[in-house]
């Protein structure tokens, strides 16, 4: 595979349930991003990683809680999710922190009950 | 906050027409990208702009940076229905790997 790979796609969870996105990018970058997109409104940058090291926290609640095993892989886990945090978790990744330009995954459409 | 306001929020044309979106913000620009993300997927770099007043082409598509650099705008000429999706303007900030993102303008093209 190429690119940066999101998986799942589509996930439906309880606000009880605790579930995990994956992303994995195949073009040797070594900073990852975590996005959130809500309908009409702009993307919101979650995490960045670094190296493998969480250089930015955008105020994101606890209940959000990344992982960076290596350079290659990102995850999200989640849990105790409010409704309000359905939307599209998009992954991205660049060359390095001081790369503008960004890479995106398809994202994860994510609809908690 | 400075925003990055972008407009039309929501474009419906029909194959061939012309279109144009814009960006605005009342902060200056150290440079501006615009992204298309189609149905489905994730948004897709199409043109970085840096120098005020710089016009970039690609093939149907023609990106213009104000002299200003507050603003920006997208020209599509003769439109088809494979350019249906979201606009994304993005401005690169001082904070290393944070780009700030306008709301998108939403394109429809029907045959």
């Amino acid at each position: 595979e190429t690119g940066v790979t999101q998986t799942p796609r589509h996930l439906v969870m309880g606000m009880t349930n605790k579930k995990s996105l994956k992303c994995e990018q195949h073009l040797g970058h070594n900073a990852m991003y975590w996005y959130k997109q809500s309908a009409k409104k702009p993307l919101e940058l979650m995490f960045v990683y670094n190296f493998k090291e969480q250089t930015e926290n955008n105020s994101v609640p606890s209940r959000f809680s990344p992982e960076c095993p290596n350079s290659s892989h990102l995850f999200l886990h989640l849990h105790t999710l409010q409704p309000e945090d359905s939307a599209l978790y998009l992954c991205a990744s660049s060359q390095d922190r001081e790369t503008d330009t960004q890479y995106f995954g398809p994202g994860t459409r994510l609809t908690v009950l | 906050t400075q925003l990055l306001e972008q407009s039309p929020q929501f474009l419906s044309i029909q194959e061939g027409e012309n279109l144009t979106v814009y960006c605005n913000s009342s902060s200056v620009f150290s440079s501006l990208q615009w992204y298309r993300q189609e149905p489905g997927e994730g948004p897709v770099l199409l043109v970085t702009v840096v120098t005020g007043g710089e016009v970039k082409k690609l093939k149907r598509l023609t990106f213009q940076f104000g002299d200003a650099r507050k603003d920006s705008s997208l020209h599509i000429t003769a439109a088809q229905p494979g350019d249906t999706g979201l606009y994304l303007c993005v401005r690169t900030t001082d904070s290393w790997g944070k780009l700030q993102f306008g709301a998108g303008t939403q394109v429809v093209v029907t045959p």
